[in-house]
């Protein structure tokens, strides 16, 4: 069945630094990517999201980047704050009509003051 | 209060109990699902109502049972349920896709624990 591969399942950094944390899916017919942020003990929250007719798409220190001929894509964050330690979601889905999203399993991000 | 709520935000029970999950959104949306969150795996679909009708049942054990008496609130009703059925319950909303994707808005989730 289809699935969405998410790398890595922890990654720390320093303050300042930058992180990149990376999906692949497997679903030919997904066009429509978002990423959700769930702070501890909070909702996952929509931060980005990005459709298949663009390659990049950047919202202050914060990019996505897709690559569809390889099925992947990117999470960038730059100059990392310790208020971005959280765990991140990648997932796939079409903007056809349908009401399914295939999530990835998660990053715990650490940012390391 | 706006955007989505759940309660009760932690239950516990035991697996001969009946006891009910609740989600209300104040969006306008009229989609509404259930996600069952569990340690290191994927979001799981659960349910999905639209427009007040089941649009997704995704191979859910009957000892969970949806209910969505109009488009702003949804509930799951648990009974009999089992330990590994302990997990994190996040209701979400969004538009109908009708045209364009469905953006979800999530809760904050019912933490269960089945004992």
């Amino acid at each position: 069945g289809e699935n969405v591969e998410q790398h890595p399942s922890t990654l720390s950094v320093q303050e300042g630094d930058s992180a990149v944390i990376k999906c692949t899916y497997s679903d030919s017919a997904s066009n429509y990517f978002p990423w959700y942020k769930q702070e501890l003990g909070k909702r996952p929250q929509l931060i980005i999201d990005i459709r298949s007719n663009v390659g990049e798409k950047k919202d202050q220190r914060i990019a996505v980047t897709l690559n569809k001929t390889a099925k992947h894509f990117s999470l960038h964050i730059t100059e990392t704050q310790p208020e971005d330690s959280a765990v991140y979601f990648c997932a796939a889905g079409t903007t056809s009509g349908t009401y399914k999203y295939i999530f990835g399993t998660g990053t715990r991000l650490k940012v390391l003051a | 209060e706006t955007g989505v709520t759940q309660t009760p935000r932690h239950l516990v029970m035991g697996m001969t109990n009946k006891k009910s999950l609740k989600c209300e959104q104040h969006l306008g949306h009229n989609a509404m699902y259930w996600y069952k969150q569990s340690a290191k795996k994927p979001l799981e679909l659960m349910f999905v109502y639209s427009l007040e009708e089941r649009v997704e049942n995704n191979s859910v054990p009957s000892r969970f049972s949806p209910e969505c008496p109009n488009s702003s609130h949804l509930f799951l009703h648990l009974h009999t349920l089992q330990p590994e059925d302990s997990a994190l319950y996040l209701c979400a909303s969004s538009h109908a896709p009708i045209a364009g994707a469905n953006v979800l808005t999530f809760g904050a989730g019912s933490r269960l624990t089945v004992l």
